[in-house]
């Protein structure tokens, strides 16, 4: 168990349709990373957020956002649903020293199915 | 472009054996490599890393090496063992970018089957 979780575990919904997903990270993490995998791509950074505030963007489209509460957990919107959004999204949360080694640690995953 | 190619989809290995994976990288910008292993239906979970600085790092069973020069690092397993039978994933990130983030950039993973 790496600390991280992600709620929900599977979900499936029709295309055109807007759906939250939502990860916790470890206590004393500050970062969250969001990734999704899928079959063809791999695991592909979309985005990170530090403390409340974003920080880097990957191959995040328009049609998906995401934030960090003060609580540190952090919700990823995808609307606007197509097939191909169909796909394994993966949160990792860290802390994000200053220098130094800093290690990813990756929650179960949401697997969204699109009809 | 992949930046970070695991050349090998699958790779089958005799217990008791050594398992060894690798991994080649393009970008020279990338100074911390890790490396995951995912069961199905679960998220990756962290085995070892290893920074520029260094050309080896060991962890009980677990191995990697970083060759610079060639833009390759690979991971050892010795003894296999049937639970390690998982994908594989090599990352990389760039540390001291300045900008704070440690975005991952995977490989496409390689399949490690342990044949008891």
């Amino acid at each position: 168990d790496s600390g991280v979780t992600q709620t929900p575990k599977h979900l499936i919904t029709a295309t055109g349709q807007r759906v939250t997903l939502r990860c916790s990270p470890r206590s004393g993490d500050l970062s969250v990373y969001w990734y999704q995998q899928s079959l063809d791509q791999g695991l592909q950074f979309l985005i990170q957020y530090y403390n409340g505030e974003e920080r880097a963007k990957g191959n995040i489209l328009e049609r998906f956002s995401a934030q960090q509460f003060p609580d540190l957990h952090s919700e990823l919107n995808l609307s606007s649903l197509e097939l191909g959004d169909s796909a394994l999204y993966f949160c990792a949360s860290s802390v994000v020293p200053t220098g130094g080694t800093d290690t990813q640690y990756f929650g179960p995953g949401t697997r969204l199915t699109v009809l | 472009d992949q930046q970070v190619k695991q050349n090998s989809p699958s790779l089958s290995v005799q217990e008791g054996r050594i398992s060894i994976l690798n991994c080649d990288y393009t970008n020279s910008m990338f100074d911390y490599f890790l490396w995951y292993k995912k069961y199905p239906a679960e998220g990756p979970t962290f085995l070892i890393s290893i920074s520029s600085i260094k050309d080896k790092n060991e962890d009980g069973r677990f191995t990697v090496f970083l060759n610079k020069s060639a833009k390759h690092l690979s991971l050892h397993i010795v003894p296999s063992q049937p639970g390690d039978s998982a994908v594989y994933f090599c990352a990389a990130s760039v540390r001291y970018s300045g900008a704070g983030s440690y975005q991952l950039t995977f490989g496409k993973g390689t399949k490690l089957s342990v044949i008891p």
